[in-house]
């Protein structure tokens, strides 16, 4: 069975500064994985995807994060933080086209002026 | 535009009386699914359809109904809602071709059952 495990579902970070949200998957089969935001009272957004062609994803937003086997690691990554980026962050793991998302438990971020 | 359009975006009920959620998508997805959002667990799948009439239990099934009778509506039915079923609900689809592409998720139900 799949699994996503996120690491803090709270981060304070300050303007400026850089954004690192920790997710961990376990996975039988070679996996494909997913970075969504969900901003207030909005449905989830994607920001970036894993699909087994470069191990560094860059995303909307200068998001980028890097996909690392040895590890079954997919941290997301911001060198900036802007307030515009508080919001929850969700990573989520699949096997194939057709099979369900297995969601992390989400890290909730908060940018400070 | 692509999207994934619920309704209704709020709904607070009383335990036992049926409800329905809406969900309808443009993109002539195959795939479509339920999610309930509950803090600290992310999402989890209630049930998902493969195709039109092709309908299966997902992580979290119990209390829920969906049918699958035209490709773009997938609605979730609570027959005897509880208040253990007081969540945030997305409707998601994507497409089964190829490499997974992105799921397409709805703005949100925020049901309330009493």
């Amino acid at each position: 069975a799949q699994s996503v495990t996120q690491l803090g579902s709270h981060v304070s970070v300050s303007e400026g500064a850089l954004v690192l949200l920790r997710c961990n998957y376990s996975s039988s089969v070679p996996p494909y994985l997913f970075w969504y935001v969900q901003y207030p009272n909005q449905g989830l957004q994607l920001l970036l995807k894993y699909t087994s062609a470069a191990t560094l994803v860059k995303g909307i937003n200068g998001f980028e994060a890097e996909f690392k086997k040895s590890e079954t690691s997919f941290h997301l990554t911001k060198p900036s933080a802007h307030m515009s980026d508080a919001a929850e962050y969700f990573c989520a793991v699949t096997k194939a086209a057709g099979n369900k998302l297995t969601f992390g438990g989400g890290t909730r971020v908060l940018v400070k002026p | 535009e692509a999207q994934v359009t619920q309704n209704p975006r709020y709904l607070i009920t009383v335990t036992g009386k049926k409800l329905t959620v809406t969900c309808s998508q443009n993109m002539n997805h195959e795939y479509m699914s339920w999610y309930r959002q509950d803090p600290g667990l992310g999402l989890r799948q209630i049930y998902y359809s493969m195709n039109v009439e092709v309908t299966d239990k997902g992580d979290v099934p119990e209390g829920y109904k969906v049918s699958r009778k035209e490709k773009r509506n997938f609605p979730l039915i609570l027959e005897s809602p509880s208040p253990n079923q007081t969540s945030l609900y997305f409707c998601a689809s994507s497409s089964l071709t190829g490499v997974p592409t992105e799921a397409f998720f709805g703005q949100g139900t925020r049901l309330t059952v009493v």
